[in-house]
């Protein structure tokens, strides 16, 4: 079974500073698929920035990018610039691509990031 | 709009009572699943379904039920509610289900049992 785990239960920047979450995970699966969403006090849940296993360039949207260590399981999500907005609750989630998940994401325990102006 | 919604919004309702949180998505996606989330244990997925008719358990299935009739609809059905099923409720939607389809979550429904 798949576990992520995100050891920072909180975290807090200051506006326009870089900051970095982290998430680890644990699967036997060569071929997966991993994600950071976002959960802003809506509690909307919005995909940051998503990264394929076999891909070894690290993805980036804007100022969101990763940085991605398979062979250590690790998944940590850079934020640059820090804006108030930012604020919000941040999940680390794995998904399979293989055919045993049938498309469940397996999440991390969510970091509370806090960004003061 | 594309998106997936979900009633009631907020719900506070007594053990034992019977009731349903109903999810519907205008994407034509096969792919739906319902998640609650937990303090200190992120989303656990209950139940998904893969087309019409076709349902199965997630993790954390026990005191739920799922149907899905409608391509469109998924709603989750609690029989006898218990107070710890106190929780943030996600149904999500996707193309299908492989890895590569993103998921849409609807706004979640908090739920309160007493």
């Amino acid at each position: 079974a798949q576990t992520v785990t995100q050891s920072q239960p909180e975290m807090s920047v200051q506006e326009a500073e870089t900051v970095t979450l982290s998430c680890t995970y644990d699967t036997s699966e060569n071929n997966y698929y991993l994600f950071w969403y976002k959960q802003p006090p809506s509690r909307q849940m919005i995909l940051v920035i998503r990264q394929e296993a076999y891909k070894q360039q690290n993805a980036t949207e804007n100022r969101f990018s990763v940085n991605f260590q398979k062979a250590a399981k690790s998944f940590s999500l850079k934020i640059s610039d820090s804006q108030l907005g930012d604020t919000a609750m941040y999940f680390c989630a794995f998904t399979n691509a293989g055919g045993t998940s049938y498309g469940k994401l397996t999440f991390g325990q969510g970091t509370i990031l806090t960004v003061h102006p | 709009e594309a998106q997936v919604t979900q009633n009631p919004r907020y719900l506070i309702t007594v053990t034992g009572k019977k009731l349903t949180v109903t999810c519907s998505q205008n994407m034509n996606h096969e792919y739906m699943s319902w998640y609650r989330q937990d303090p200190g244990l992120g989303l656990r997925q209950i139940y998904y379904s893969m087309n019409v008719e076709v349902t199965d358990k997630g993790d954390v299935p026990e005191g739920y039920k799922v149907s899905r009739k409608e391509k469109r609809n998924f709603p989750l059905i609690l029989e006898s509610p218990s107070p710890n099923q106190t929780s943030l409720y996600f149904c999500a939607s996707s193309l299908t289900q492989r890895a590569w389809n993103e998921q849409f979550f609807g706004p979640g429904t908090r739920l309160t049992v007493l």
